[in-house]
């Protein structure tokens, strides 16, 4: 299974609400990620956990939060969140943070529109 | 600064002709440099990783050069079909910088 599922595909939030993306990988991978992805542009690193362990945090605001509750989930917490961060969030894994095969594989995203 | 450029943000090419997409970075020391494809409202799907020693790598109908000296990545579609159709970007890994970085895509269109 070299598949990488994210739930939800759509989520609507007001800039008060309390949500959390998740995201799942069964292919015994180490390395799970967040990125950002605004229309026409590259994916953007957020946080990186390797080993269930935070390793980068690219100086994301605190409205979003990250978990790893274990080595195959990984959640996004979102609370009081902005128009400006509308997007599509986009989950990965990778065997380990920084091996020589480095590939990544990705989720479909969670399209995430704030009102 | 930092800058990972891909040459054309669009480019249509003719159905089983070559595409070839550039890839130019700037301030970087990649330890390896990878191409990705991405369909709309999909995560980007890995294609092909080549290493900062390595000159040329192929898989079926594609290939990837890495140029150091050049600072660029070629990547190229032989026998290009509709079904090729996509935006493709790069991405690499800095020498002791775990994270990868993307370039900025080139959105392909193969013309029928």
């Amino acid at each position: 299974d070299t598949e990488v599922t994210q739930t939800p595909k759509h989520l609507v939030m007001g800039m008060t609400n309390k949500k959390s993306l998740k995201c799942e990988q069964h292919m015994g991978h180490r390395a799970m990620y967040w990125y950002k992805q605004k229309a026409k542009k590259p994916p953007e690193l957020m946080f990186v956990y390797s080993y269930e362990k935070l390793s980068i945090n690219e100086s994301v605001p605190s409205r979003f939060s990250p978990e790893c509750p274990n080595s195959s989930l990984l959640n996004l917490h979102l609370h009081a969140l902005q128009p400006e961060d509308s997007a599509l969030y986009l989950c990965a894994s990778s065997q380990v943070q920084g091996a020589e095969t480095y590939e990544q594989y990705f989720g479909p995203g969670t399209r995430l529109t704030v009102t | 600064s930092q800058k990972i450029e891909q040459n054309s943000e669009a480019l249509n090419i003719q159905e089983g002709k070559t595409a070839t997409l550039t890839c130019n970075y700037t301030n970087y020391s990649p330890a390896y440099l990878q191409w990705y494809r991405q369909d709309p409202g999909r995560g980007p799907v890995f294609l092909l990783l080549i290493r900062e020693n390595e000159k040329e790598k192929r898989k079926e109908r594609l290939k990837v050069t890495f140029d150091t000296t050049l600072k660029q990545s070629l990547f190229h579609i032989t026998a290009s079909q509709p079904a090729d159709s996509a935006t493709y970007l790069c991405a690499l890994v800095n020498f002791g910088n775990e994270k990868l970085t993307f370039g900025t895509g080139t959105r392909l269109t193969i013309i029928p």
